[in-house]
C-alpha cells in the first residue's frame, strides 16, 4: 500500500497565485521527499525535510512537516506556466532504502 | 554525466514472453530501485538494492527479478509477461544517507498484449 497520500488530486490556478499541495503518510518516516513528473518524463528531486524539522525553503517552495498529524504541505509561490506538473511526496522510512509514494496532485497553471 | 539510463524507452511484448529492461547510472550511486506507475497509483516500489550483491523486494515483486551484480547496473527481469504488467517503469538511484534523494531514469512504457 501506498504510504503518502497527496491531496489535492487535480489543482488549477492562474499563473501568479500560490499553489498549495498537501501528503498525508500513515507509519513513522526518517524524511519526507518531493518530486515533480512533468507529462511523460521521469521524477524530478525537489526537496527533502527530515522528521526533525518542521519547515525548509528552496527558492519558490515552502515545505511544511507536522509528525504529529502525520503530514506535509508544499507551497509554490507565484507559480508560472512551466510549474504545470505532477507532484508527489515521498516518504522515507528507516535508512531511507525504501521510498514509498503517493498518487500525486496534478497542477494546471494557466497563464 | 549521463545519469541514470533506462533501455529501452518503449517496448512491446506478447503474453509470456520474457526481457530484460536495463537500468545504468554513472554516478556511483549505492542505493537503486525499480518503481512501476500506474494511472491513479502513483509509483509502486518492485524492487531495490543498497549495493552491489544486494536486493531486496518492494511492494510489488511478483513477476519480476533483479540482481546487481555491479554498482552501475540494476536489470529488471520479467519472467512470463502479463497483461497486468503493462505500465511504465523507472529506475532510480541515490547514494547513501538520509540526506540524498532519488535521481529518476527517463522510464520504459511496457505493453503487454
Amino acid at each position: 500500500s501506498q504510504q503518502g497520500e497527496e491531496d489535492p488530486q487535480a489543482l488549477s490556478i492562474q499563473e501568479g497565485e500560490n499553489a498549495t499541495m498537501n501528503c498525508s503518510y500513515k507509519t513513522s518516516i526518517n524524511n519526507l521527499q518531493w518530486y515533480r513528473q512533468n507529462s511523460g518524463r521521469g521524477l524530478v528531486h525537489l526537496i527533502l525535510i527530515r522528521s526533525n524539522e518542521r519547515e525548509k525553503h528552496s527558492g519558490r517552495l515552502r515545505v511544511t512537516l507536522d509528525t504529529s498529524k502525520k503530514s506535509s504541505s508544499l507551497l509554490i509561490t507565484a507559480s508560472r506556466a512551466a510549474d504545470t506538473a505532477s507532484y508527489f511526496c515521498a516518504t522515507g522510512r528507516y535508512n531511507n532504502n525504501d521510498m514509498r509514494f503517493g498518487a500525486g496532485t496534478r497542477l494546471t497553471v494557466k497563464p | 554525466n549521463a545519469g541514470v539510463t533506462q533501455t529501452p524507452k518503449f517496448q512491446v511484448l506478447k503474453t509470456g514472453q520474457s526481457m530484460t529492461l536495463q537500468c545504468a547510472q554513472d554516478m556511483n550511486h549505492e542505493y537503486m530501485s525499480w518503481y512501476r506507475q500506474d494511472p491513479g497509483m502513483g509509483l509502486r516500489l518492485i524492487h531495490y538494492s543498497v549495493g552491489a550483491g544486494i536486493t531486496d523486494q518492494g511492494e510489488v515483486p511478483n513477476g519480476y527479478n533483479v540482481s546487481r551484480s555491479t554498482t552501475e547496473d540494476f536489470p529488471l527481469r520479467l519472467l512470463s509477461a502479463a497483461p497486468s504488467q503493462t505500465s511504465v517503469y523507472f529506475c532510480a538511484s541515490r547514494s547513501p544517507g538520509t540526506g540524498n534523494g532519488y535521481t529518476f531514469g527517463s522510464g520504459t512504457r511496457l505493453t503487454v498484449v
